[in-house]
């Protein structure tokens, strides 16, 4: 059974930091792009990041670029989305989301981590 | 402001046929077939319906299907029953971003 499990969320305060973990199991993790998405009540689902299975290729929303950095430990089988300067335009739920390997369309998505920038 | 356009409700009685719209361009729907529809209960995470406009998962109910006409894709629940009460969403991949566009929701209510 394929599973998901997002970590690291929690309150921050704008201009802070925070590290998103995405622990996956039940399928071959190096074998599939990955890709965070985040909702907020406002603006419903945004797009955030993908990541190919190796790393070597990287895309971002342009509103995080230069602040956030999605990286993947393989071995591992572990995403990750390092998040700095933050916003409260960055407060949502953050999903991570495996990517279908013959299509372009998130297949399975994890429960979601809530991140909340405030003072 | 979301890059896809969706009706903000659309509601049927059980046993009924509901259809979904929705509305991009060139750089997304029209352009590829990599529209997909996820259906959303509230507190829990999307589960994907639809994909590549009309394949369905395995596990997917059959009385989901899709569809796509021009820069318009469209998802139809025949058979509507209480648990398909959920927010629906389309998503495509665009050109512009280089990934996923998302349309803002469509909450389906069972009468």
């Amino acid at each position: 059974e394929v599973q998901l499990v997002e970590s690291g969320g929690g309150l921050v305060q704008p201009g802070g930091s925070l590290r998103l973990s995405c622990a996956a199991s039940g399928f071959l993790f190096s074998k599939y792009w990955m890709t965070w998405v985040r909702q907020t009540p406002g603006k419903g689902l945004e797009w955030v990041a993908t990541i190919k299975q190796d790393g070597s290729e990287r895309s971002y929303v342009d509103s995080v670029k230069g602040r956030f950095t999605i990286s993947r430990d393989n071995a591992k089988n572990t995403l990750h989305l390092q998040m700095n300067r933050l916003t409260a335009e960055d407060t949502a739920v953050y999903y991570c989301g495996r990517e279908d390997v013959s299509s372009v369309t998130v297949d399975y998505w994890g429960q979601g981590t809530l991140v909340p920038v405030s003072p | 402001q979301s890059a896809l356009s969706q009706p903000a409700s659309v509601s049927g009685s059980p046993g009924q046929s509901i259809t979904i719209s929705c509305t991009g361009t060139t750089s997304d729907v029209a352009g590829y077939n990599y529209v997909s529809w996820y259906q959303q209960h509230p507190g829990k995470a999307p589960k994907l319906v639809i994909s590549d406009v009309s394949n369905r998962p395995s596990g997917v109910s059959n009385r989901f299907s899709g569809y796509k006409s021009g820069n318009t894709a469209s998802l139809t629940i025949s058979g509507l029953q209480a648990e398909d009460e959920a927010d629906y969403y389309c998503s495509s991949y665009s050109s512009t971003s280089a990934r996923y566009v998302f349309g803002p929701g469509t909450k389906v209510t069972v009468l």
